[in-house]
């Protein structure tokens, strides 16, 4: 069974579109995270939400709105899509990170990625 | 400057090689280290991952960690055309930073048999 999934797995849209990409987890975490991984195979944090609720937004547009319906899903919705917006976007799950001086990280674990291209 | 430098490669070795991967940091406040392996347009999977500095070993793969010098490495052992791959490091805070992963930019390892 898919751990994170993801759809869909490919994306290809108009610049100005509005588009939604879904992801699902069913490892039980409360945890979850949206990365862009852009052209050079650099990784960064988007969002997380801990049981629903936004905990790490970064400097990212508003253009792009996270929404968490329950612990397992958290989707992407993008409005007025750019031509920068072409990346591959991966959503993650983990664990609620453990307080700082606990022993172990808590592994996040990656969905297979939506390619979006924006032409 | 980036938080976490990783040389991006490619890297190309021969299969049996020992090959080392390096990340520099500049965040003192990392706690949690980890190698990621992706494969080529699949996401990211755990490789290792070391609390605080020492040294981690898993069948060919050992990680090591020195907060000292904010370096820490991924080793290779008998490397298999399997392993190629890009191998990104990232580092973590833990809960104080929301538990986000800061990624290197990845190096691409490529083992020829």
């Amino acid at each position: 069974d898919t751990a994170v999934s993801q759809t869909p797995k490919y994306l290809v849209t108009q610049m100005g579109n509005d588009k939604s990409i879904k992801c699902e987890q069913n490892l039980g975490h409360d945890t979850m995270y949206w990365y862009k991984q852009d052209s050079k195979k650099f990784l960064k944090i988007m969002f997380s939400y801990n049981n629903k609720e936004l905990i790490i937004n970064e400097t990212v547009p508003n253009r792009f709105s996270p929404k968490s319906p329950d612990k397992a899903h958290l989707n992407l919705h993008i409005n007025s899509l750019e031509l920068g917006d072409s990346a591959v976007y991966f959503c993650a799950s983990s664990h609620t990170p453990r307080r700082e001086g606990q022993v172990s990280a808590d592994t996040q674990y990656f969905g297979p990625g939506t390619r979006l291209t924006v032409l | 400057q980036k938080e976490v430098e990783q040389d991006p490669g490619p890297l190309s070795v021969p299969e049996g090689a020992i090959v080392s991967l390096n990340c520099t940091y500049s965040n003192s406040a990392f706690q949690y280290f980890m190698w990621y392996r992706q494969y080529s347009r699949k996401g990211p999977e755990l490789l290792m991952y070391t609390y605080s500095s020492g040294n981690k070993e898993d069948g060919r793969f050992t990680a090591q960690v020195d907060k000292s010098s904010k370096y820490i490495s991924l080793f290779i052992r008998d490397s298999q055309p399997s392993d190629s791959a890009t191998y990104l490091c990232a580092m973590s805070a833990g809960a104080g930073q929301g538990g986000k992963l800061i990624f290197g930019q990845g190096t691409e390892l490529s083992v020829k048999p």
